[in-house]
């Protein structure tokens, strides 16, 4: 059974200062992986994917993630964070298997604080 | 853009009373999920439906069940709700690739005392 660890449940950073928010997965298979947020009183967004291809996937708003096989992790940088990126963030996982479903495991997820 | 929609954003039900929660979505897609959100817990599946009258359970289905009558509608149903079903409830939408993303509603926030 897949799962997925977000070790840090919050991180605070100051405004134009990088951050790095953890992932790690566990699974047997091939894998897809992605990253959601969570703005208050908001349902969840895709922020960006992995399927195949380039291990480095990026955002339109800047934040980019590197896929390691090796490491089974999936960790998500940004080099300058906003004020307008606080928010929940959300590491998940699909097993990728064809059939009915489709379904994606979820980590428990990293409050991400920007500070003035 | 795909939308998903959910019934109510909050509610507040009593102890004992039936809870109906429904979910639409309007870009034909085959999947839909019932998650709940609680705080250092992440979201749990508790039921998905991959085709109209199908329905699988997640990981914690104890207490809920569901219906899925038309491909667009999803509700899930709290049969007699106790305090520890308060929770935000979000249903999701995507299509039957296993490549494809999940859609997400606005949340129901339930309160149940």
């Amino acid at each position: 059974a897949q799962s997925v660890t977000q070790l840090d449940s919050q991180v605070p950073v100051f405004e134009e200062a990088p951050v790095e928010l953890r992932c790690n997965y566990s699974s047997s298979v091939s894998v897809y992986l992605f990253w959601y947020v969570q703005y208050p009183n908001q349902g969840l967004q895709l922020l960006l994917k992995y399927l195949s291809g380039s291990t480095l996937v990026e955002s339109i708003n800047g934040f980019e993630a590197e896929f390691n096989k090796s490491q089974t992790s999936f960790h998500l940088r940004k080099p300058s964070v906003h004020i307008s990126d606080t928010a929940e963030y959300f590491c998940a996982v699909s097993e990728g298997l064809t059939g009915g479903g489709n379904k994606l495991t979820f980590g428990t997820g990293t409050q991400l604080k920007v500070e003035l | 853009d795909v939308k998903v929609t959910q019934s109510s954003r909050y509610l507040v039900k009593r102890t004992g009373e039936k809870v109906f929660l429904e979910c639409v979505q309007d870009m034909d897609h085959e999947n839909m999920f019932w998650y709940r959100q609680d705080p250092g817990l992440g979201l749990r599946l508790i039921y998905f439906s991959y085709d109209v009258k199908m329905k699988e359970k997640g990981d914690i289905p104890e207490g809920y069940s569901v219906s899925r009558e038309k491909k667009e509608r999803f509700s899930l149903i709290l049969e007699s709700a106790s305090t520890n079903q308060t929770s935000m409830y979000l249903c999701a939408s995507s299509l039957g690739t296993p490549s494809y993303e999940q859609y997400f509603g606005p949340g129901t926030r339930l309160t149940v005392t």
